[in-house]
């Protein structure tokens, strides 16, 4: 089984609108961590916003939030006041526990969303 | 200068072909990971090392092997070199500590003939 799924291969938001980019997760582990990386045209990736399974806010960065629904397992990030330079491929990444010896560390990816800003 | 290097950034080469795939890092971590990306699949793990002595496989190790030189050098070869290995590869860093947040290179797009 995956466990990250981003099931929404691709999405279109107008500039200026504020888009949610779909993440689910499955783990049995107590402590995670959740992250997104943006990956530009140019190909690099790039850190945008994590969320700790023990926080208990939702993180933000800038326009970037993380609607972090534990229950439900997803953790959703949401992009607003879309720009232009916004218009890349969204990956959602784990990070399993720290009872997992040698794996602790490793990222576990989502297939992505590619998000396409028009103006 | 960035944190973490990769070479060559692009490599065209033939099937059968051994290549080597080098990264560098300044930021200081232990850990090193090595990930190919192939369109709609997003990006998988191939290698990780925790020190120079701790060298792991990944979900799609078969048809490469790694060395970890140093604390700072993480190579990956392709010892024969096919088609299906065309892909972007990215390797990364990752600290100890905090988040375990991954610093990743610029990538090498390797396209194998």
């Amino acid at each position: 089984a995956q466990k990250i799924t981003q099931t929404q291969p691709g999405m279109f938001v107008q500039e200026k609108e504020a888009v949610t980019l779909d993440c689910t997760y499955d783990t049995s582990d107590q402590s995670y961590g959740l992250f997104w990386y943006k990956q530009p045209s140019s190909g690099e990736m790039i850190f945008l916003i994590y969320q700790g399974s023990y926080d208990e806010q939702n993180a933000t960065e800038g326009r970037y939030s993380l609607n972090f629904q534990k229950a439900r397992k997803s953790a959703n990030l949401v992009i607003s006041a879309s720009q232009l330079g916004d218009s890349a491929m969204y990956f959602c990444a784990m990070r399993e526990g720290k009872n997992r010896g040698s794996t602790l560390g490793r990222l576990y990816f989502g297939r992505g969303t590619q998000l396409t800003v028009w103006p | 200068d960035a944190d973490v290097t990769q070479t060559p950034r692009n490599r065209i080469t033939k099937t059968g072909k051994r290549i080597m795939l080098e990264c560098s890092q300044t930021k200081g971590h232990d850990r090193m990971y090595w990930y190919r990306q192939d369109p709609g699949l997003g990006l998988r793990l191939i290698y990780y090392s925790f020190d120079v002595k701790d060298i792991n496989k990944g979900e799609i190790s078969d048809g490469y092997s790694v060395s970890r030189q140093a604390q700072a050098k993480f190579s990956l070869s392709l010892e024969s070199a096919i088609p299906n290995q065309t892909a972007l590869y990215f390797c990364a860093t990752s600290d100890r500590t905090g988040s375990y947040e991954q610093y990743f290179g610029p990538g090498t797009r390797l396209t194998v003939t």
